[in-house]
């Protein structure tokens, strides 16, 4: 089954504990990005990806760091996370960038004490 | 800044309804714009995606179009069923290097049995 998995599902943490939050796809798509979604706020753009090893920052990329060894891999990483980075995490992946379907993972809701 | 909008913010129809969920955007220069569907604490299904050179697409009970020179998509939803309660999200896809989704905020519905 095409998917995009994500995990963990759900990830309670404290202050400065460094974390990762993996995302995996099996359709061999080169572009793999990042969301956060906030109440009031939406979803916004972390981070993205246009092919292995080449990464750039999104709308909100302060204090995530991210990378892309592999195609069908493509980790977020928070090496000191704070309360405000609290929030539901997308994975999302799609064939090419410009204009293909966009295919998201389940979510992961990081809370952070 | 590319800006989605989606009036109102929340739904409720009685069963059998068929309705019309509406989104505006700021700047025509897209590739495509996406509907998706989200239940509370889920990720996101894709429900239709409009190339921009398309005017409208359907699947099943759904149609969606595309008015790109005058920034509006509808998402027409017929024959309401309570099972179709759920956040509904347009997102559009921009046309440069990177293929970021501007989401709007979403419209919550209820469908009433």
């Amino acid at each position: 089954e095409a998917q995009v998995t994500q995990n963990p599902r759900y990830l309670i943490t404290v202050t400065g504990k460094k974390l990762t939050v993996t995302c995996s796809q099996n359709m061999n798509h080169e572009y793999m990005s990042w969301y956060r979604q906030d109440p009031g706020l939406g979803l916004r753009q972390i981070y993205y990806s246009m092919n292995v090893e080449v990464t750039d920052k999104g709308d909100v990329p302060e204090g995530y760091k991210v990378s892309r060894k592999e195609k069908r891999n493509f980790p977020l990483i928070l090496e000191s996370p704070s309360p405000n980075q609290t929030s539901l995490y997308f994975c999302a992946s799609s064939l090419f960038q410009g204009g293909y379907e966009q295919y998201f993972g389940p979510g992961t809701r990081l809370t952070v004490t | 800044k590319q800006e989605v909008t989606q009036i109102p913010a929340a739904l409720s129809v009685p069963e059998g309804e068929n309705l019309v969920l509406n989104c505006s955007f700021t700047d025509s220069a897209i590739y495509n714009l996406q509907w998706f569907r989200q239940d509370p604490g889920k990720g996101l299904t894709s429900l239709l995606l409009i190339q921009s050179s398309q005017r409208e697409q359907t699947s099943g009970r759904l149609n969606a179009s595309l008015d790109k020179s005058s920034g509006r998509s509808t998402l027409y939803i017929a024959a309401s069923q309570p099972g179709d309660s759920a956040t509904y999200l347009c997102a559009v896809s921009d046309t440069g290097a990177n293929s970021k989704l501007t989401f709007g905020k979403g419209i919550t519905l209820s469908v009433r049995p």
